[in-house]
């Protein structure tokens, strides 16, 4: 199996641009999760769905951010205006049946100069 | 709000030394406790699942044990490539809760 897809795996960009991260989860699974991860904070959830529906969107910082799963095959998470303390490592994972063994991709590394 | 905690920091030991990691928790209605290690540059890779007080996991040179408030990962006789920091993560019963809130990790540093 191919595991959790992310990309890019780093995008440098400025501030004020568009910033699209992109998910593939893993086939069969149902439930979708992306995370985002800095030294201060560590990992923090920032919405989750389950069948392509969002469940909880509470840890979405602000408008700025928006999260979309047209199907069950693919996820994006974007970022409009960019500003440099959105720079982070977000993570996607999924898993099965809303069980806490999530499969995590390998991360997208994020700097918003 | 569910609060993971874990100590300490970082954490420096020689091959062979075994130690602890610890993950204190507060949640509403535990329905997981998870280890997860992080290698760098890499997403976390799932290690145990933990339901009940008591419970008791192993895997190689790990093992992971439950209390109603804290979760213990013992690491014996660990080798250099144990090395990785380690999360601990805790999964609750609240409204949306199938997400796991986690911890900062435990930076773990195994010297040849």
């Amino acid at each position: 199996d191919a595991g959790v897809i992310q990309s890019p795996r780093h995008e440098v960009t400025e501030m004020g641009q568009e910033v699209t991260l992109r998910c593939k989860p893993i086939s069969g699974h149902d439930y979708l999760f992306w995370y985002r991860q800095t030294m201060m904070r560590g990992l923090e959830l920032l919405i989750y769905f389950n069948n392509n529906v969002p469940i909880d969107d509470s840890g979405m910082p602000e408008d700025r951010f928006s999260a979309k799963m047209p199907n069950a095959s693919f996820s994006t998470l974007k970022i409009q205006p960019s500003e440099p303390r959105d720079s982070a490592v977000y993570f996607c994972a999924s898993t099965g049946q809303g069980t806490g063994e999530l499969f995590f991709g390998e991360g997208s590394r994020l700097t918003v100069l | 709000e569910d609060q993971v905690t874990q100590s300490p920091e970082a954490l420096r030991l020689q091959e062979g030394e075994s130690s602890s990691l610890n993950c204190s928790y507060t949640v509403s209605g535990l329905r997981g406790l998870f280890w997860y290690r992080q290698d760098p540059g890499k997403g976390p890779e799932f290690l145990f699942t933990l339901y009940s007080a008591g419970e008791e996991k192993e895997k190689e040179r790990l093992k992971a044990t439950l209390t109603k408030k804290e979760s213990f990962l013992h690491i014996t006789a660990p080798k250099p490539e144990d090395s990785a920091t380690y999360l601990c993560a805790v999964q609750g019963s609240g409204g949306g809760a199938d997400g796991l809130t986690f911890g900062k990790g435990t930076h773990l540093i195994i010297q040849p």
